[in-house]
């Protein structure tokens, strides 16, 4: 697509659930992180894609995180076992290689009540 | 390991006057900078970005910054602003090894800029 998209915009859920984020990115583009962003602070790096490698998930806060992109393109990322803690805007971006500029989506806000 | 710290959390200046936001480092390794910007409701958008070569980059929107290894420092600036750079700003930093960044960004907390007519 012409810039990265991701879905839902909005997501709000009960403690206890699992959610899943999507991510659409850039039809070219080879790279692809996750970022969590809680509010007033600056976005943290959660883990990140080369194709459907998936070379650093360090930042994964825990392993009710999980992150795929099964076919080189498109991302999902799941959080199990929601906590109000998980609530924070997830932003998603995309590049060309791993050196290039990072194109970021618009985020879809988690509220976990 | 790599920190961003933005000196400022808000920022309010008047329309035309001149604005700096400040931006500092650490790390380990020689760095990328760069410098996003946030609209409302909106993805983070590049301004600008340090990659080699003149410390001075200039950005879009008439942004520019200085890259300043001794102070390790990445101040932005720009010398008269308008209602729609009203936004917040964030700076980030990425490792770079051999001409190769790595690409994980470390950002700093962000600066809110208020525009006031």
């Amino acid at each position: 697509g012409a810039g990265v998209s991701q879905s839902p915009r909005y997501k709000v859920t009960k403690r206890g659930q699992d959610v899943t984020l999507r991510c659409d990115p850039i039809s070219s583009h080879a790279t692809l992180y996750w970022y969590q962003q809680a509010l007033g602070q600056g976005p943290e790096f959660l883990t990140y894609f080369n194709y459907e490698a998936q070379p650093d998930k360090s930042g994964l806060p825990s392993d009710r995180f999980s992150a795929e992109r099964p076919e080189g393109s498109i991302s999902t990322l799941t959080i199990q076992r929601t906590e109000q803690r998980d609530s924070a805007m997830y932003r998603c971006a995309s590049s060309l290689r791993e050196s290039d500029t990072q194109y970021f989506g618009p985020g879809t806000r988690l509220t976990v009540l | 390991a790599q920190s961003v710290t933005q000196l400022d959390s808000q920022v309010p200046v008047f329309e035309e006057a001149p604005v700096e936001l400040r931006c500092n480092y650490s790390s380990s390794v020689s760095v990328y900078l760069f410098w996003y910007v946030q609209y409302p409701n909106q993805g983070l958008q590049l301004l600008l970005k340090y990659l080699s070569g003149s410390t001075l980059v200039k950005g879009i929107n008439g942004f520019e910054a200085e890259f300043n290894k001794s102070q390790t420092s990445f101040h932005l600036r720009k010398p008269s602003v308008h209602i729609s750079d009203t936004a917040e700003y964030f700076c980030a930093v990425s490792g770079s090894a051999g001409g190769t960044s790595y690409g994980k960004l470390t950002f700093g907390q962000g600066t809110i800029l208020t525009v006031h007519p």
